[in-house]
């Protein structure tokens, strides 16, 4: 079965004093790993999707990185419009085609101006 | 691009009544998922369809719930009957071919 642990759970920032997100995974064999951004009463936004070991993505103060047992999500002077819970997701390889994502119960992240 | 479309917003039941939710995925996505995120968790898949089959049903609540997608466009989700666990925010996903997800805003399910 596979499982995502993120931590920490709730995270209060300075505006500017960066930080990182960690997302632990247990996966039989991992197909990709997701990052979502998910603001109050909104549905899970898109930010990265990461396949192999080594792989980094980035996206204006956001990088996510992966190695074979965890992804760190790096924010670098972060601003308070980045207030939000981040999801970690994988997808695993399954047979018959199916690839719902398991996610983590996310880090609550708020930006103090 | 249009987004997911989901309906109703918000919807308020006494346990034991039915409830229906409805999901307009985007335009030309083959792949639709139902997910449920109880309060202060991530989502949970519980159905997944490719075109109008059925994919993966494995952590659907038989007992309770249904889903269909006519015509591999629009789905529905039903729950019936409501138990007080069911109160969740219920996501709809499409997607083109298996990559790339877009979510919907959810309906927020309050069970009484």
């Amino acid at each position: 079965e596979d499982q995502v642990t993120q931590s920490p759970e709730a995270l209060r920032l300075q505006e500017g004093e960066s930080s990182s997100l960690n997302c632990s995974y247990t996966v039989s064999g991992l197909r990709g790993l997701f990052w979502y951004r998910q603001d109050p009463g909104k549905g899970p936004e898109f930010l990265f999707t990461l396949y192999s070991a080594g792989e980094e993505k980035e996206k204006e103060r956001l990088k996510a990185t992966l190695t074979k047992k965890e992804s760190f999500l790096h924010i670098t002077a972060p601003k308070p419009e980045d207030s939000a819970t981040y999801l970690c997701a994988v997808q695993s390889h399954s047979g018959g085609g199916a690839d719902g994502l398991t996610f983590g119960k996310g880090t609550h992240l708020i930006i103090q101006p | 691009e249009a987004g997911v479309a989901q309906s109703p917003r918000y919807k308020i039941i006494e346990k034991r009544q039915s409830v229906a939710f409805w999901c307009n995925p985007i335009s030309g996505h083959a792949t639709l998922y139902w997910y449920q995120q109880i309060l202060g968790q991530g989502p949970k898949l519980l159905i997944q369809f490719q075109n109008n089959g059925v994919v993966d049903d494995s952590q659907l609540p038989k007992d309770r719930f249904s889903a269909e997608r006519l015509k591999g466009v629009d789905s529905t989700l039903k729950i019936q009957p409501a138990k007080l666990e069911d109160s969740a925010v219920y996501l709809c996903a499409s997607s083109p071919r298996n990559y790339g997800y877009t979510f919907g805003s959810g309906t927020r399910l309050t069970v009484v």
